[in-house]
């Protein structure tokens, strides 16, 4: 069974700083991996979509990483600002069309 | 892309009732799920929302409980029935499009009282 482990649950940070969120995930036979991020009340926004043979993607100031092998993700934010406070989450899929296993999520604050 | 849209949004019901939260994707989506979020929790899959016929259903959720429709390629619904203060959650739709990237609505936030 795949599980999805996202540490830490929380993080705060100066406006500013670069930083990475971690996911790793236990079984390495997966489709893709995407990361979301939810603001307080709302749904999930996309945000990266890396297929599992692709290393990374980039949008603006996001970049996420995959390592497959070792099962491991990362998620950078370059140059953070308040307005990037949310929580994100990692999921995988396991083929195309399969449903998302999702980590807990990690809960950043951007502090101006 | 695909833009998912929910209704309700929130709503407050009383124990014993049954509720139908509709969604509606503005464009073909190859898979749609439904998807719940308990209180501090991540998110969980409650079934999978197959067009013209009965939905897969995940481990621990019935179709008596959580009854679905898909009648077409954009429109899906999800009924939490016989509602319990357990059952107060975020309730979420997703669409898969070409691709694979999963896109989900804005919620419906149900609290059982």
């Amino acid at each position: 069974k795949q599980e999805v482990t996202q540490i830490p649950a929380a993080l705060s940070v100066p406006e500013g700083e670069n930083l990475v969120l971690n996911c790793s995930f236990t079984d390495s036979a997966i489709y893709n991996l995407q990361w979301f991020r939810q603001d307080p009340g709302k749904g999930l926004t996309s945000l990266l979509l890396i297929q599992s043979s692709q290393r990374e993607q980039t949008s603006g100031r996001l970049n996420a990483s995959l390592d497959k092998s070792s099962g491991r993700s990362t998620l950078y934010i370059a140059a953070s600002q308040p307005g990037d406070s949310a929580t994100y989450l990692c999921a995988v899929t396991g083929g195309a069309n399969s449903k998302l296993t999702f980590g807990k999520g990690i809960t950043l604050s951007v502090r101006p | 892309s695909a833009v998912i849209s929910q209704k309700p949004s929130r709503d407050i019901c009383q124990r014993g009732t049954s509720l139908t939260i509709q969604c509606q994707v503005d464009s073909q989506v190859t898979m749609m799920f439904w998807y719940r979020q308990q209180p501090g929790q991540s998110l969980t899959l409650i079934a999978t929302a197959n067009q013209g016929s009965e939905a897969t259903y995940e481990s621990g959720f019935v179709i008596d409980k959580f009854p679905i429709s898909r009648p077409n390629l954009t429109f899906s619904t999800l009924t939490v029935s016989n509602m319990s203060p357990e059952d107060s959650s975020i309730y979420l739709c997703s669409g898969a499009v070409a691709g694979n990237t999963i896109y989900f609505g804005e919620g419906s936030w149900l609290t059982v009282v």
